[in-house]
């Protein structure tokens, strides 16, 4: 059973520049989440798809986007990268079926994005 | 808005004692969930419990069980027989009962276990 994978692990990006990080959800599941967590800290939420739809949005500028295919993979992408933008960007999906009790989120490993 | 605090940076325990972490959180809803994050160095985010607000039995997978004491708005960690593999960063986090499964973590507490 393939769990939540995300691509690429590690990535190096200048100020201003623009990245697109990918997450593919555990099988089964049609709902992907998105976290940043800075060094030392907890994750933040930055959005959530569902149907390819952002359900809900945490307090992150239009500079964060994201988007989710058909397959149900979802990508994160970051404009005019600035230096407080390095941080760990996690991924976490779920299942809605409408009984919040079984909406458990599992993670990937993430992706460590370092802005210069 | 819901907070979670989690006032223990660091904290060690000797391999095979116990250890406890603690957790505190604010809200006003009275339907919603609480859950114990691993995160070890490999820095994936690994479920340990998780316990339903309007359960009134605490959570238990085997060596991990929690505290939940709801008036007081607390959900602390008990861990038994601590292994090397227990070394980890944990995250305690909040989840509405409504709508969208926004977490909301804490800042995390180090553990160390010492050989």
């Amino acid at each position: 059973d393939a769990g939540v994978t995300q691509s690429p692990t590690h990535l190096i990006k200048t100020r201003g520049q623009q990245v697109t990080l990918r997450c593919s959800p555990k099988s089964g599941h049609d709902t992907v989440s998105w976290y940043q967590q800075a060094l030392g800290q907890g994750p933040q939420f930055i959005f959530q798809y569902y149907e390819e739809e952002e359900r809900q949005r945490g307090n992150f500028p239009d500079r964060f986007s994201g988007h989710q295919f058909p397959n149900y993979s979802s990508e994160l992408n970051v404009n005019a990268l600035l230096l407080g933008d390095s941080a760990l960007y996690l991924c976490a999906s779920s299942l809605n079926i409408g009984r919040t009790d079984q909406e458990t989120q599992y993670f990937g490993p993430g992706t460590r994005l370092l802005v210069l | 808005a819901q907070t979670v605090t989690q006032s223990q940076p660091e904290m060690s325990v000797q391999e095979a004692e116990t250890v406890t972490l603690s957790c505190t959180y604010d809200t006003s809803e009275s339907d919603y969930y609480l859950f114990w994050y691993k995160q070890p160095p490999s820095r994936q985010m690994i479920l340990v419990i998780r316990q339903e607000a309007y359960k009134q039995q605490n959570a238990t997978e085997n060596r991990f069980s929690v505290n939940f004491q709801k008036a007081a708005k607390s959900f602390s960690l008990k861990i038994s027989d601590s292994q090397l593999g227990d070394a980890a960063m944990y995250f305690c986090a909040y989840r509405s009962g409504q709508g969208a499964q926004k977490l909301v973590f804490g800042q995390g507490t180090r553990l160390t276990i010492n050989p």
